[in-house]
Formats: structure tokens, sequence, C-alpha cells
């Protein structure tokens, strides 16, 4: 059974460049959830999507977009990026029916440097 | 104002002993859920343990517990018989409310244990 997995795992980017991170949910989830990860910081929720909405978005500007497809992978954009976009970016999964007590998985995480 | 506080950003300790991590939080409403994580320096979020806000007993999970003190506003996770494989970042999360899907995150603690 796989679990969540992101792609690609790390990637450099120049200033005013746009890019886009890929997650796959574990099976039979049907939510995902992105979140921004600083060097020393904990994680910065970006937004939730289900049912190919996005459900609930954190404090995050307009440059930051996503998409989930039928198959309940995601995507995460992110244009005209600046320098304080270096993060790691994590995808989560969970399933909308399940209960909280199992919290959400996580994949690897995707490394994104902006230079 | 922070919602989750970690006061102790680094904890060395003895392989074998028990440790302590402390987390408070900050919240008016009356249905949350807390949440504890592990990171490893692979980067990937492993979920540990949840305690709901209505749950009047302290959750566990093998090796974890969770010391939960309600009108003390504190969800300390309390790990027993630490292993060398323990070391990592741990992470203190809250989801507030009903219908509200976003963790708010602590800054973590680095746990490193000692052989």
């Amino acid at each position: 059974d796989a679990g969540v997995t992101q792609s690609p795992t790390h990637l450099i980017k120049t200033r005013g460049q746009q890019v886009t991170l890929r997650c796959s949910p574990k099976s039979g989830h049907d939510t995902v959830s992105w979140y921004q990860q600083a060097l020393g910081q904990g994680p910065q929720f970006i937004f939730q999507y289900y049912e190919e909405e996005e459900r609930q978005r954190g404090n995050f500007p307009d440059r930051f977009s996503g998409h989930q497809f039928p198959n309940y992978s995601s995507e995460l954009n992110v244009n005209a990026l600046l320098l304080g976009d270096s993060a790691l970016y994590l995808c989560a999964s969970s399933s909308a029916t399940g209960r909280l007590s199992v919290g959400q998985y996580f994949g690897p995480g995707t490394r994104l440097t902006v230079t | 104002a922070q919602k989750i506080t970690q006061t102790q950003p680094g904890m060395f300790v003895q392989e074998k002993e028990a440790v302590t991590l402390d987390c408070t939080y900050d919240t008016s409403d009356q249905s949350y859920g807390l949440f504890w994580y592990k990171q490893p320096s692979s980067g990937e979020m492993i979920f540990l343990i949840y305690q709901g806000s209505y749950d009047e007993q302290n959750a566990t999970e093998g090796r974890y517990s969770l010391n939960f003190q309600k009108a003390r506003k504190s969800a300390n996770l309390v790990i027993s018989a630490s292993q060398l494989g323990d070391s990592a970042m741990y992470f203190c999360a809250m989801r507030e409310g009903r219908g509200n899907y976003q963790l708010i995150w602590g800054a973590g603690t680095k746990l490193i244990i000692k052989p």
C-alpha cells in the first residue's frame, strides 16, 4: 500500500519563475492538504482540497494556487517566486469520513530553493 | 498571540530514560483536537498521538502518552523508555472548532537521545 508520494524531491528555481509541485494521496484518501515549512520552523497551512475544490485556505497570497484531480491527486502552483518561498513543501492526505484520531499522512516533501 | 507554544527548542536525554516534551495551546473553542508529530531528518511527518478536547482519558499509543491538562491548556507528550531512533524534531499541532480543517503548529522541539 503506497503512502503519500510527492514529486519532485528537490527543485531549484529563480526569482520570478513559476513552479508546480505534485502529490498523490495514500490509497483510500480523498482529501489533500498542503503545508509550507521554512527551515527551523513548524509547518504553515496553505490550503486543503476536497472534491476538487479548495475547502479551506491559510494566510497565503494568491500566488499560491492548487488543484485536485478526479483521482484525488493534487498540484500546488506558486507564481512569481520570491526568495522567501524557499522551504520544504509538505503534502498530507486524509479521509473525509475518517476519524480525527488517526491524523493525517504526510509525504516526504519537496525541497524548493529559490535563488 | 501564539496558538501553540513549545518552549523547549532542544533536549538531550539518556537512552532508556523517559522524556516529556512540553506543549501549551491557546483557543477559545470548546471543541478542538491536539496532535503530536515526529519529523526525522528525512523530513517526513509521522503522526504519533491525538487528544480530543472532550476525551476524558489521556491518550496513549505504545510508548507515547499525552499528559492532557485542559484547565492549564497543556498537552505534553511523554515518551517512555527512549530509544536512539526517537531522535528527531517533535511538533505539537492543534485543530480548532468544527468544520475547520487547518492544523496550527508549534515551532517544534529537537530531541536527541544519547547512548
